[in-house]
């Protein structure tokens, strides 16, 4: 069975740009998170998304954005790139059994973006 | 508010010795998860156990073994006979009962030295 999949692995962009990473969870899960981890905040929750709708939304500004795709991919936006953007994005996808019960999250390997 | 403390940074022991993680943990939910995952340099979270708040048995599993304490808040993880695989980035995490939010430590990182 196919674990998370996440492209790219790398990018490099520089302040002010945007930049969209993409998620394909294990097949059959339906829970998409994205969390961002530096080495100064450690692993924080950006958003979670079931079934096409974003339920859970952690402290970032309104340049962090996401979505799902029927298919429960997912993707996530970052628009006007600050220096404190360079991070490992990860993605995790869940089993869970309804729209509310937490399943254990099995993550990607990241996008590790720099911003120059 | 939920909040999930590792309070070791970093600890170093030689291959075969017996290692013990710290996590403590704070949540005013009486129903809840913890976890354990482990991060090797590749960077992919690796899980390892989740616990519901409602089983306070310990668990052992192979060279793995978790000791969970509601009474102090502590949900520790212990490796027995370490290995030079062992050496990774280890995270405790919490959950609430509803929704798929994690709230993760800062992490521990072992070194098992050969």
């Amino acid at each position: 069975k196919a674990g998370v999949t996440q492209t790219p692995r790398y990018l490099i962009k520089t302040r002010g740009q945007q930049v969209t990473l993409s998620c394909s969870p294990i097949s059959g899960h339906r829970s998409v998170s994205w969390y961002q981890q530096t080495p100064g905040q450690g692993l924080q929750f950006l958003f979670e998304y079931f079934s096409e709708t974003q339920r859970n939304k952690g402290n970032f500004p309104g340049r962090f954005s996401g979505r799902q795709f029927s298919n429960s991919r997912s993707e996530m936006n970052v628009s006007t790139l600050e220096l404190g953007d360079s991070a490992l994005y990860l993605c995790a996808s869940s089993l869970a059994a309804s729209s509310d019960v937490t399943g254990e999250l099995f993550f990607g390997e990241g996008s590790r973006l720099t911003v120059l | 508010a939920q909040k999930v403390t590792q309070a070791q940074t970093e600890i170093s022991v030689v291959e075969k010795e017996d290692v013990t993680l710290d996590c403590v943990y704070e949540t005013r939910d009486t129903t809840y998860y913890l976890f354990w995952y482990k991060q090797p340099p590749s960077g992919e979270l690796v899980f390892l156990i989740r616990r519901n708040s409602f089983d306070e048995q310990n668990e052992i599993s192979g060279r793995y073994s978790w000791n969970f304490q509601k009474s102090t808040s502590s949900f520790n993880f212990t490796i027995t006979a370490s290995q030079v695989v062992d050496s990774a980035v280890y995270f405790c995490a919490l959950s609430r009962f509803l929704g798929n939010q994690f709230y993760f430590g800062t992490g521990t990182s072992l070194t098992v030295i050969p």
